[in-house]
Formats: structure tokens, C-alpha cells, sequence
């Protein structure tokens, strides 16, 4: 079965500096999807990467999917308070109709 | 649209009772989902479904059960409910399988079994 490894597990940035978010998998990736989690809260699509060197930004986040398709960054510039929160990675395997593969997710806190 | 709701939002169960966690969605999705996120832990699917009356094991079925008679609800059934299952379940959509189109995910019901 695939599996997904974040890194770092958690992460304390001052507000205004860069960050970086890896996602690592053991298997191929066919589509790969960043979404955050507000504590307490369901699940906010983030953008969703298919093909290999693929990169998509939104507003200052910006996600790549390496040549190999086994890795994810999603890097973050100048970050806010509003960036605080859990970052999560997930995979489809290629299998099919079933669900996504999380990682354990990256808590992210901006420090003023 | 509302996307995807849960009720409850919250709920205290103790060990041996039963209860169905509610999943509504208006997006006329064909696909639902079913998972469970435990504490430092990602997501785990329990069980999906790709259109009404057709619904398959995710990773972690067991102690669960699912129906889909419509499009819109994907209600999840516990029987005989144990300390284990205390967890956050989400119930997502989308409008086909994961490799084109995303997840939609509702808010989360959060379940402590005592």
C-alpha cells in the first residue's frame, strides 16, 4: 500500500519568513493533493498536482511535483497568521475509485 | 450550496452503543467518503461509495457499516461502539475518483466512546 511522509511533523515560523513542506512517497504518484486542516475544522483544498515538474501557486503558496512523481514541496512565502495550521498531503495510488492516502500532517504556527 | 454537512457535530457514545453519523451533500456528487483521522495520525479511509447502492471497504471498515441509497446521503453506522473508535470522521464527495477531481470534505464529527 502507498505511504505518504511528511516533513517536517511541525514547524514554528516568524511571521514574514519562508517555509517549506515536503511530501514524500513510497509509490508513484498519480495525482497529489495539499489541503489544510484549521484545528478543530474539516479540510480545504488547497491545489491538486498530476504531472511530473507540474507547479501551481495560489495567492503565496506554491506546490511542485517533482520529475520522478514521488515527491511534493509546498512552499510558503512571507507567511501570515492566516497560514497557521495543519497541512496535509494526500495521494491517489492509481487505484481507482477508492479514497485518497493522508500523511500525518505538518502543524504549521506563525509566530508575530 | 452548502457543500457537505455532518450532524452531529459532536457526540459521547458509551462502549456497546450505536449510533449513525449523518453525511449530506447538494454538489450531486457520484463519489462519498467515509474516513476516520485519529490524533498525529492522517486520514484513513473507511468506506467509499461511487454512486447510489454501490458502496465498497475502504482501509479500516471494520465495526462500520455504510449505505448509499441516494445521491445526496452517505450515512455511517456504528454497531456496538468501542473506546478504538473514538476519533474525528470526516465524509467527503467529489464528482469522479481521485485522479482528476478533488475532495470535498464536510466539517467532521467528533465521537468519544467511554
Amino acid at each position: 500500500s502507498q505511504e505518504l511522509e511528511q516533513s517536517p511533523q511541525s514547524l514554528i515560523v516568524q511571521e514574514g519568513k519562508n517555509l517549506t513542506i515536503n511530501c514524500t512517497s513510497s509509490k508513484t504518484l498519480y495525482g497529489l493533493y495539499w489541503y489544510k486542516q484549521k484545528y478543530g475544522e474539516g479540510l480545504i483544498f488547497l491545489m491538486m498536482l498530476q504531472k511530473g515538474g507540474e507547479e501551481k501557486s495560489h495567492e503565496k503558496i506554491t506546490a511542485k511535483l517533482d520529475e520522478k512523481k514521488q515527491q511534493s514541496s509546498l512552499h510558503i512565502t512571507a507567511s501570515q497568521p492566516s497560514h497557521a495550521g495543519i497541512y496535509l498531503c494526500g495521494a491517489d495510488s492509481g487505484g481507482g475509485a477508492d479514497g485518497l492516502t493522508f500523511g500525518k500532517g505538518t502543524h504549521l504556527i506563525i509566530q508575530p | 450550496n452548502a457543500g457537505v454537512t455532518q450532524t452531529p457535530k459532536f457526540r459521547i457514545l458509551k462502549i456497546g452503543q450505536s449510533m449513525t453519523l449523518q453525511c449530506t451533500q447538494d454538489m450531486n456528487h457520484n463519489y462519498m467518503y467515509w474516513y476516520r483521522q485519529d490524533p498525529g495520525m492522517g486520514l484513513k479511509l473507511i468506506y467509499y461509495s461511487v454512486g447510489a447502492g454501490i458502496t465498497d471497504k475502504g482501509e479500516v471498515p471494520n465495526g462500520y457499516n455504510v449505505s448509499r441509497s441516494t445521491t445526496e446521503d452517505f450515512p455511517l453506522r456504528l454497531e456496538l461502539a468501542a473506546p478504538s473508535q473514538t476519533s474525528v470522521y470526516f465524509c467527503a464527495s467529489s464528482r469522479q475518483g481521485p485522479t482528476y477531481y478533488e475532495q470535498y470534505f464536510g466539517p467532521g464529527t467528533r465521537l468519544t466512546v467511554t
